[in-house]
């Protein structure tokens, strides 16, 4: 029950900013989309989470389209670490509220 | 970023058998959540649990299963009767004010 379309691969140049697509064309007003990444079947992990401005942290960037169909995580600085599945998700912020994982998109950062 | 322990890591358990898997969470976070994972297949929500009891549980969570806090600190899984089908990642995750933090997982592996 995913509400958000990713490709399923992709590559990156390590070094390099990595852009990972993600459309939510459905979102509704009190939605937020969220980032999260798994590392080789580790638990996954978050990254970041935005209702409608752009928000930036230690670890990416997200923007989000003004009309909020769709967003862009942005990995600043790609590293061989940085590969992962990473899943974009949307979901009411905080609460009892499950996150609903898709396939996720598998980022494979080359050397 | 909070750290929620699940133990054990790998668990190896014969098909009828019952087993128990835990989940250390963070204090003052008050829902918790199981999910699991089959070998390349995505995260699959199982159930939440606030307040010390079911909130939501997903149709994969039958009578077999169940979750408590018997102590009112570690968070539990039990499967009653395990099946070829429950070998899978599992993964214990907690809901904080903005986000949710994931266990490291832990792999059941029935024989």
């Amino acid at each position: 029950d995913a509400k958000t379309t990713q490709p399923p691969s992709m590559d990156c140049a390590e070094g390099r900013a990595a852009n990972l697509p993600c459309n939510h064309s459905t979102i509704s007003g009190n939605e937020y989309v969220y980032w999260y990444r798994q590392i080789h079947s580790q638990g996954p992990q978050y990254i970041i989470h935005g209702l409608k401005n752009n928000e930036t942290n230690e670890m990416a960037s997200l923007i989000i389209t003004e009309d909020r169909k769709s967003s862009t995580l942005i990995l600043p600085h790609a590293t061989l670490r940085d590969t992962a599945v990473y899943y974009c998700i949307v979901r009411v912020e905080g609460g009892n509220n499950r996150l609903a994982f898709g396939k996720g998109n598998q980022v494979v950062v080359i050397p | 970023e909070p750290e929620v322990t699940q133990t054990p890591s790998h668990q190896v358990t014969q098909m009828g058998q019952e087993v128990i898997l835990r989940c250390v969470p963070i204090s003052n976070h008050l829902y918790f959540y199981w999910y699991r994972q089959i070998l390349g297949q995505k995260v699959e929500f199982l159930v939440s649990f606030y307040n010390n009891e079911i909130s939501e549980k997903s149709e994969i969570f039958d009578d077999q299963f169940s979750v408590e806090r018997p102590d009112g600190s570690n968070f539990t899984l039990k499967i009653r009767s395990t099946k070829l089908e429950d070998s899978a990642m599992y993964f214990c995750a907690m809901q904080g004010p903005t986000e949710a933090f994931f266990g490291q997982g832990t792999r059941l592996t029935v024989v």
